[in-house]
């Protein structure tokens, strides 16, 4: 049973749309993160958050916007669609810092992903 | 930058074969850890063994079993008796260094596939 939630699973939308693709965690862990991944590729860190009120841009330039209003929640946005976006956005979580250094890095939890196609 | 090197894209193998899948890293910590994780088709991407640089012994799960060679920076992902369900794409993955705040490093990946 997944403990990280990504909703929708799938979702075609044209462009210009505004979307949130969603993610949420019931594991209470500090750090959240998003990739960005082409069906069969390599994995792009595009925001990643340490803890509530704490969002980083990652190594590959994005358009869309995070937030981290909430431990469990960690919401992408995209405020105008287009057929680049075409991806899939995978979201994960990990224990913070200082858990990990006193207990050891576990490595992250990934949700199921959402498959995002914009026409 | 700090780096995770696959260096095979593609593999197959025969269903009851084994294969490795090789994997180099860098990094200039003492102590770190390394992980494979598993993406099948379409489905969600899990962990599938985890070592820690400071333990000589390499880390066993069932079938899964690494070579850890620390001087060298290499950690090779062995698949014993494959099985059809071991078809994904497999990612190495290391936390390099203790000031990023622990995120992983992912090598490009190699997709795997195991043939009946």
């Amino acid at each position: 049973e997944a403990d990280i939630y990504q909703t929708p699973r799938y979702l075609v939308i044209g462009t210009g749309k505004k979307i949130t693709l969603e993610c949420s965690q019931t594991m209470g862990h500090d750090k959240m993160y998003w990739y960005q991944q082409d069906p069969g590729m390599e994995l792009h860190l595009i925001h990643y958050s340490y803890g509530v009120n704490s969002t980083e841009k990652g190594d590959l330039s994005s358009e869309s916007t995070v937030s981290r209003i909430r431990t469990e929640h960690f919401p992408l946005t995209l405020e105008s669609a287009r057929p680049s976006h075409t991806s899939q956005y995978l979201c994960a979580s990990s224990v913070g810092i200082g858990a990990a250094l006193v207990g050891g890095h576990y490595g992250y939890t990934f949700g199921s992903g959402t498959r995002l196609t914009v026409v | 930058a700090q780096t995770v090197t696959q260096s095979q894209p593609e593999m197959s193998v025969q269903e009851a074969e084994t294969v490795t899948l090789s994997c180099t890293y860098d990094t200039s910590e003492s102590n770190y850890y390394l992980f494979w994780y598993k993406q099948p088709p379409s489905r969600q991407m899990i962990l599938v063994i985890r070592q820690e640089a400071y333990k000589q012994q390499n880390a066993t799960e069932n079938r899964f079993s690494v070579n850890f060679q620390k001087a060298a920076k290499s950690f090779s992902l062995k698949i014993s008796d494959s099985q059809l369900g071991d078809t994904a794409m497999y990612f190495c993955a290391s936390n390099p260094k203790r000031g990023s705040q622990g995120n992983l490093i992912f090598g490009k990946g190699t997709k795997l596939s195991v043939k009946p």
